[in-house]
């Protein structure tokens, strides 16, 4: 069975930094694109970031409004995404969920339960 | 403001069909493929429909997907009060190097 499991939310004051991470199990995790998605309170589901396999080249790619402070890693060896936030703000304040891309030989993806980000003073 | 244009609601009768409409550009919709998801707020969105056209495992013919340039809609025959969710359409924006979603759709089901 597939788990995505996401740790390390919590409450946060403006300017300060947070890591997430989010345990994978159940499939080839070194072999998978893994992706960031957010969803502020009353708001849609925002695209955060991705990083894609080590044989691909482990290319990262970031939404525009976290570029230059947020960054996004893996631990293949411990099936582990990171996603470590800097210089947060009131606006990051989300739930934070980690998903892989789409499996073409299952037709699925998976997703986290999400870890809820809260940046406040 | 998403590059990604959807209508914020729609409705439509038991049994009904709707459509879902996501509008875009070259540098997306126009260029690569959409995906469509059903979110429940505070949970984990749902793949619908991935590579543009092919439901994902588990989802039934009830769910179906087109595109045409830069727009991409998403249709649900059948309707059922449990498909009362909001739904979003992704693509990979070529401009912007990376992935968008559109701003959400609310179904509702009278």
């Amino acid at each position: 069975e597939v788990q995505l499991v996401e740790s390390g939310g919590g409450l946060v004051k403006p300017g300060g930094s947070l890591r997430l991470s989010c345990a994978a199990s159940g499939f080839t995790f070194s072999k998978a694109y893994m992706n960031w998605v957010r969803q502020a309170p009353g708001k849609g589901l925002e695209w955060v970031g991705r990083v894609t396999s080590n044989s691909a080249g482990g290319t990262k790619a970031y939404a525009a409004s976290v570029r230059g402070r947020f960054s996004i890693s893996r631990d293949d060896s411990g099936s582990t995404l990171f996603l470590q936030m800097n210089s947060l703000k009131t606006e990051d304040t989300a739930i934070y969920f980690c998903a892989t891309e789409v499996d073409l030989t299952t037709a699925q993806d998976y997703w986290g339960q999400g870890t809820l980000v809260t940046v406040s003073s | 403001q998403s590059v990604l244009t959807q209508p914020p609601s729609v409705s439509a009768a038991p049994g009904q069909r709707v459509t879902i409409s996501c509008s875009g550009s070259s540098s997306n919709i126009g260029s690569d493929f959409v995906s469509w998801y059903r979110h429940l707020p505070g949970t984990a969105p749902k793949l619908l429909i991935y590579d543009t056209y092919k439901r994902a495992s588990g989802i039934p013919d009830r769910f179906s997907a087109s595109k045409s340039g830069t727009s991409a809609t998403l249709g649900i025959t059948g309707l059922q009060t449990g498909d009362e969710a909001n739904y979003y359409c992704a693509v990979w924006d070529s401009r912007l190097s990376g992935r968008v979603f559109g701003g959400g759709t609310k179904l509702t089901v009278l």
